[in-house]
């Protein structure tokens, strides 16, 4: 099955700079790549997501990139803000794309 | 439009209880997923329901079983209630079987003393 791995654990930027988060995958055959946002008491909020057909989407502030040789996937986001503080977590598809597998999450922490 | 909806909200029962956690799907979808959360920890797919039939199963025992209902609706049940199944459940639902966004309720948190 699919086994999707992300880095970092935790992370901490100041307002208006940049974050990143990476994962990796382990089934080639993965074709989607959602990003979600979990706050606190919430369930799992989809953000962004992106196919393998694409190298690069970008929604406002969040960016999301593919790297299909290298099997791995990262979000961006620019000009942080408070509000973007929350747990990150990435995902890919597995078992006929019935199932998504996560990775362990992120947790992103915005200081003012 | 509303999203995905779950109840209870939270919910305490002992050891060797059943409980029934219940979702009703976003507007417009027909496939219903559940995961289980632990804490600190991302959601891992306990099944998928589609045309009321159980499509797909995550690695988890027996004890846990779901039924979906004509309006698309969803229950999961879990038997023989251990210790261990303390989690957030969340309920997901799609348009179609699969490859489609996935988008999750804000989930049962259960409690098992």
């Amino acid at each position: 099955g699919e086994n999707v791995e992300q880095h970092p654990s935790t992370l901490s930027v100041q307002e208006g700079d940049s974050a990143v988060i990476k994962c990796t995958y382990s089934d080639s055959a993965s074709n989607y790549f959602p990003w979600y946002k979990q706050e606190l008491g919430k369930g799992p909020q989809l953000i962004i997501d992106i196919r393998s057909n694409v190298g690069e989407k970008k929604d406002q502030r969040i960016a999301v990139t593919l790297n299909k040789t290298a099997k791995h996937f990262s979000l961006h986001i620019t000009e942080t803000q408070p509000e973007d503080s929350a747990v990150y977590f990435c995902a890919a598809p597995s078992g006929s794309a019935r199932q998504l597998t996560f990775g362990s999450g992120t947790q992103l922490t915005v200081l003012p | 439009d509303a999203g995905v909806t779950q109840s209870p909200t939270h919910l305490i029962k002992t050891r060797g209880q059943q409980v029934t956690l219940r979702c009703s799907p976003k507007s417009g979808h027909d496939t219903v997923s559940w995961y289980q959360q632990a804490l600190g920890q991302g959601p891992q797919f306990i099944f998928q329901y589609y045309e009321e039939e159980e499509r797909q199963r995550g690695n988890f025992p027996d004890r846990f079983s779901g039924h979906q209902f004509p309006n698309y609706s969803s229950e999961l049940n879990v038997n023989a209630l251990l210790l261990g199944d303390s989690a957030l459940y969340l309920c997901a639902s799609r348009s179609g079987g699969g490859g489609s966004p996935l988008h999750f309720g804000n989930g049962t948190r259960l409690t098992v003393t």
